[in-house]
């Protein structure tokens, strides 16, 4: 079955770059996500990736995926209080229609 | 952007009641919507695949006779917490896809906080 994994907090200061990491255990996957949550609001897509590209860039966002450690991550630029949040990856697989399987969340905080 | 409306946002109930929640999707269709559950500082669980037009697909341990879901239009779709219970208390979150765009991202709702007295 997939797996999803992150680590659960980081701490990082205002202006830094924030690195959020996430593996999973399926090789299926076709798309991988980020999602923000802020507190007691729903999910916001940040980004997502194509299983078949390595990198994708969006302001101050850049996603990397290695397929073969089967690990993604997202760094922040720039870091701002604002992007004090919980951070979710997901992934759907190949023949597993729209199911999204999340990973357990980082919760960033940003100090000032 | 796709965007889903969840209503409502806060529900105090007490046991025994039953609580609808819905969610629409304000700018496109969605023939599959999703429902979520989130405990606290945990990931989130999919309880159910709501199908327009067609019963629900549940996740293995979700009693569909508690929790009911019925997605009579294609920008509409309702989970109904029956005869709730304290242990009922959550963030439930739905989630909708553009309807042809396989693959395209999920866009969730902002979430329902249920607390059941």
């Amino acid at each position: 079955g997939e797996d999803v994994e992150q680590s659960l907090f980081l701490s990082v200061r205002e202006g830094d770059s924030s690195v959020i990491n996430c593996t999973y255990t399926d090789s299926s996957s076709t798309y991988l996500y980020w999602y923000k949550q802020e507190p007691g609001a729903g999910l916001q897509l940040l980004t997502y990736i194509f299983s078949n590209m390595d990198m994708k860039q969006d302001q101050r966002l850049t996603v990397l995926l290695n397929k073969k450690d089967k690990h993604l991550s997202l760094r922040i630029a720039d870091t701002q209080t604002g992007d004090s949040a919980i951070y979710f990856c997901a992934e759907t697989l190949t023949g597993g229609g729209n199911k999204l399987t999340f990973g357990t969340g980082t919760q960033l905080k940003v100090e000032l | 952007g796709a965007v889903v409306s969840q209503h409502p946002s806060r529900v105090i109930c007490k046991s025994g009641t039953s609580v609808k929640i819905e969610c629409r999707s304000l700018d496109f269709q969605a023939t599959t919507m999703f429902w979520y559950r989130q405990f606290p500082k945990k990931s989130l669980m999919l309880m159910a695949t709501s199908n327009e037009g067609s019963k629900a697909t549940y996740e293995q341990g979700v009693e569909k006779d508690k929790f009911l879901i019925n997605h009579a239009s294609l920008t509409l779709s309702t989970l109904t917490v029956t005869s709730a219970h304290p242990e009922d208390s959550s963030f439930y979150i739905c989630s909708a896809r553009r309807t042809g765009l396989n693959n395209s991202p999920l866009h969730f709702g902002n979430g329902t906080r249920l607390t059941v007295t």
